[in-house]
């Protein structure tokens, strides 16, 4: 179990900018999550990835955020034209299938557009 | 919409003491609620999950409680150490079928060696 692996660590884009992080979940875990976390704050739930299946996204995943898991395994998350609005840290979490499986978080991307 | 505090925002105590750390939620209808610890520039680590009809869930020096129908839950950390200095975080899910966990901002915790 070598944990929920993102990349990049961190991202300098300039507005306007298309940006595309990575989250590898651990690698018998179904579930797959995206949050948004800023400063001070606790992280704010983007989408939900139940194998390749999106079942979930919330109102904050506007049409220029864009998420994948194409095979079931790794999954991407792409922000078309960011906007200063958009730096945050950007957290993928993965849990097994039981209704009750405690979520494992990866150590996030940090985005900051410019 | 379900919306979570925590109090208090921050909290400085010297070494051994014994602490609470308080979240409030305001829809009763939850799944599970979480504790979360977050170290600096980390991502989350997860503490205890207590189940709806649970009342409270014990890890080591970590207890959680949860009362579910008065929208409260605590963490309570015994002989507190200067290793758990870190941001504290509650999360609930809401019992609608629905996964996404609604977080608290956190309580920013520093234990004084």
């Amino acid at each position: 179990d070598t944990g929920v692996s993102q990349d990049p660590r961190h991202k300098i884009t300039k507005r306007g900018q298309n940006v595309t992080f990575r989250c590898d979940p651990i690698s018998e875990h179904n579930r797959l999550y995206w949050y948004r976390q800023t400063l001070g704050q606790g992280p704010e739930f983007l989408t939900y990835f139940q194998n390749e299946a999106q079942l979930e996204k919330s109102r904050l995943l506007s049409d220029r955020f864009s998420a994948e898991r194409p095979k079931g395994s790794f999954s991407t998350l792409e922000i078309q034209r960011t906007e200063q609005g958009d730096s945050a840290m950007y957290l993928c979490a993965s849990s097994g299938l039981l209704e009750n499986s405690p979520l494992h978080f990866g150590n996030g991307t940090r985005l900051t557009v410019t | 919409k379900q919306e979570v505090t925590q109090i208090p925002a921050a909290l400085s105590v010297p070494e051994g003491e014994n602490l609470v750390l308080n979240c409030s939620f305001t829809d009763s209808a939850i799944y599970n609620l979480q504790w979360f610890r977050q170290d600096p520039g980390k991502g989350l680590t997860s503490l205890l999950l207590i189940q709806s009809s649970q009342r409270e869930q014990t890890s080591g020096r970590l207890n959680a409680s949860l009362d579910k129908s008065s929208g409260r839950s605590t963490l309570y950390i015994a002989a507190s150490q200067p290793g758990d200095s870190a941001t504290y975080l509650c999360a609930v899910r809401l019992d609608t079928g629905r996964r996404a966990l609604t977080f608290g901002s956190g309580t920013r915790l520093q234990v004084q060696p």
